[in-house]
């Protein structure tokens, strides 16, 4: 199975900083990464798809790079309805589709 | 707009199943690929399996293979879950979503909380 590692594990940063989440795979997974921002006691959102396509009617705060093995999330002017846990997940053709284990971010 | 409504919330006893319903409307459910994700309290996200009800395909995670089964009726646009011979570890919330492109969670269900407890 393809190992999903992500970076750090929790933040705290203040309203309009900005934000950046790593992601690594343990094999090349070409751009078939997604992120998702889940809140407490809430369904995981899709925000990112592809690792650089923003989700229809997400903010253009949000946006994602990368190629390979090695991703970035980021988050340009944090809001305070940013406050969520994040998620890349691979989707390549290599099941399962595995999450990473989350970053969390809160207001400093 | 898709919607996906789950199932209540489940309390099991170990070794028993359990069966979670997903139902989909506002979109074309037989073409979709239905996902099932799972978060224990306080943890991740954890992959399932899938389901493409079209071509009646399904996919699972080894962690699961032979605990669980998934299905979909076409005519109810429902999807399902079932999971056996559970244990105390199994409790959390399962999600259903649902992928207009393999791998790609678009659309999720609220979640079911499923309890496994003495």
């Amino acid at each position: 199975d393809i190992q999903m590692t992500q970076s750090p594990s929790s933040l705290s940063a203040s309203v309009g900083d900005r934000v950046t989440i790593t992601c690594q795979a343990s094999q090349d997974i070409k751009y078939y990464l997604n992120w998702y921002q889940q809140k407490p006691g809430k369904a995981p959102k899709l925000l990112i798809y592809d690792a650089s396509n923003l989700e229809t009617g997400v903010p253009s705060r949000f946006s994602g790079s990368g190629s390979g093995t090695h991703f970035t999330f980021t988050i340009n002017n944090l809001q305070p309805d940013d406050i969520a846990t994040y998620y890349c997940q691979q989707c390549n053709e290599a099941l399962p589709f595995t999450f990473g284990p989350g970053t969390k971010v809160d207001l400093k | 707009q898709v919607q996906l409504v789950q199932s209540g919330a489940e309390v099991k006893k170990p070794g028993s199943s359990v069966r979670v319903s997903c139902k989909a409307s506002g979109g074309t459910f037989s073409s979709y690929e239905i996902n099932w994700v799972r978060q224990a309290p306080g943890q991740g996200l954890e992959w399932m399996g899938g389901i493409i009800p079209m071509v009646n395909r399904t996919n699972y995670a080894r962690t699961f293979q032979g605990r669980v089964t998934l299905t979909a009726d076409e005519s109810t646009t429902t999807a399902y879950m079932e999971l056996s011979s559970l244990r105390s570890d199994d409790t959390a919330a399962y999600y259903c979503a649902m992928s207009g492109v393999i791998g790609r969670l678009d659309y999720w269900g609220r979640g079911t909380l499923v309890t496994v407890s003495s």
